[in-house]
């Protein structure tokens, strides 16, 4: 049973330039998650979507914006990167109405800004 | 003030020790606590989801929540050199829903051989 998969693993971009990332969510799981984490820092909630719409959001300007698809998969993108983006972006995953918090988290995506 | 705080470390104990790691907040309103651990250059894995006041325990780990106090632990027993790791706790709101998790720093801890 494949987990939360995430691509690609690291990429680096130079600022004002736009990134993807991308999760394919554990099997049997409908819901995705985005977090940010800075390093030494804890993750730091981005959104979450559930059937192909934003569901919450946390305290991210709007250069960061989503996409849930029927597959459920789902993508980041953020726009005009600035150097204070870089970070490690996870991705998780869970089923809608479980509210135990168990989040299956990918490995995430670094990204560099230059 | 953060809304969890949570000793970054590092924290460097050696092989059997009994390990205490611990977060504090500010926000009445969490009312789901967990822990979870975070290998280098790897997601965070739960180990451990609480919801009241008390104690629960999985294995060689237990986690306490004292409401009261908003302080939450969680004990680590027998502690071996597989346990070295970043130990995140998390909090999120009561009422179900599609609220996020709130993360402390992150404890970095040691167990030496």
């Amino acid at each position: 049973d494949a987990g939360v998969t995430q691509s690609p693993t690291h990429l680096i971009k130079t600022r004002g330039q736009q990134v993807t990332l991308r999760c394919s969510p554990k099997s049997g799981h409908d819901t995705v998650s985005w977090y940010q984490q800075a390093l030494g820092q804890g993750p730091q909630f981005i959104f979450q979507y559930y059937e192909e719409e934003e569901r919450q959001r946390g305290n991210f300007p709007d250069r960061f914006s989503g996409h849930q698809f029927p597959n459920y998969s789902s993508e980041l993108n953020v726009n005009a990167l600035l150097l204070g983006d870089s970070a490690l972006y996870l991705c998780a995953s869970s089923r809608t109405g479980v509210t135990t918090g168990e989040l299956f988290f990918g490995e995430g995506s670094r990204l560099t800004v230059l | 003030q953060k809304e969890v705080e949570q000793d970054p470390g590092p924290l460097s104990v050696p092989e059997g020790a009994i390990v205490s790691l611990n977060c504090t907040y500010s926000n009445s309103a969490f009312q789901y606590f967990m822990w979870y651990r975070q290998y280098s250059r790897k997601g965070p894995e739960l180990l451990m989801y609480t919801y009241s006041s008390g104690n629960k325990e999985d294995g060689r780990f237990t986690a306490q929540v004292d409401k009261s106090s908003k302080y939450i632990s969680l004990f680590i027993r027998d502690s071996q050199p597989s346990d070295s790791a970043t130990y995140l706790c998390a909090m999120k709101n009561g009422g179900g829903g599609a609220d996020g998790l709130t993360f402390g720093k992150g404890t970095h801890l040691i167990i030496q051989p």
